[in-house]
């Protein structure tokens, strides 16, 4: 079936990386470009910005630019979202989502959970 | 960027009750808006998209109205499964441009 699959929790110190995968199966990966979500403790649901997966060209939304890396390997149908130099308030739930025909999220993925604390 | 706004941020009410929640604009969006509800610990999933139309295996009890710049979620008798956080969400292709509004959380009195 349709399902984007992503990576598991991690913890990591302020100043670190981290890279989280999503992987997608059921569809022709390069059909629909992959988003990215972010939902601190708590909080709402961020959109992050997305990635086309035709082109591998990223965009991101207002306050996602600089630290925030989208990135694609195409031949294994995986998105990526790098964060560098983390902050204690990077520490969220991190989702993928995949707009569907109508553009609106109709999959995503299960999210990864991202600590950051020293 | 478009904002998104809703209101209440919480709300609480009877088993039964007719429940609306508002999310408005910073600028017309015409009809793309979807509402996305999220229980705890899980994803969110697509209520009502395009403002009005109610996505597949959704209860008829969930209704959307609106468009330009003011739009509603209605739960027409509210049922404790309905228990969750819903979001508003604009959306637009080419170029893919998202905006959530903040949440609006739904308890039972």
């Amino acid at each position: 079936q349709v399902q984007l699959v992503q990576s598991g929790s991690e913890v990591k110190k302020p100043g670190a990386s981290v890279k989280l995968s999503c992987k997608a199966s059921g569809y022709p990966f390069t059909s629909y470009p992959i988003n990215w979500v972010r939902q601190a403790p708590g909080q709402g649901l961020e959109w992050m910005g997305w990635i086309s997966t035709h082109s591998g060209n990223p965009t991101y939304a207002q306050g996602f630019t600089g630290r925030f890396v989208f990135s694609l390997d195409t031949s294994v149908g995986t998105a990526y979202l790098q964060i560098n130099t983390l902050k204690g308030e990077d520490t969220a739930v991190y989702y993928c989502a995949r707009p569907g025909i109508l553009d609106t999220f109709d999959i995503w993925g299960q999210g990864t959970m991202v600590t950051v604390s020293s | 960027d478009i904002q998104m706004t809703q209101s209440p941020s919480t709300l609480s009410a009877s088993v039964g009750d007719r429940v609306t929640i508002t999310c408005r604009a910073s600028q017309s969006i015409n009809s793309w808006l979807a509402w996305y509800q999220q229980k705890p610990g899980r994803v969110p999933d697509l209520l009502i998209y395009k403002a009005s139309t109610l996505e597949s295996g959704v209860p008829s009890r969930f209704s959307g109205s609106g468009s330009g710049t003011e739009f509603t979620l209605t739960i027409s008798g509210l049922q404790p499964d309905d228990i969750a956080t819903y979001y508003c969400q604009y959306y637009n292709s080419y170029p893919y441009m998202y905006s959530f509004g903040q949440g609006t959380i739904v308890e039972i009195k």
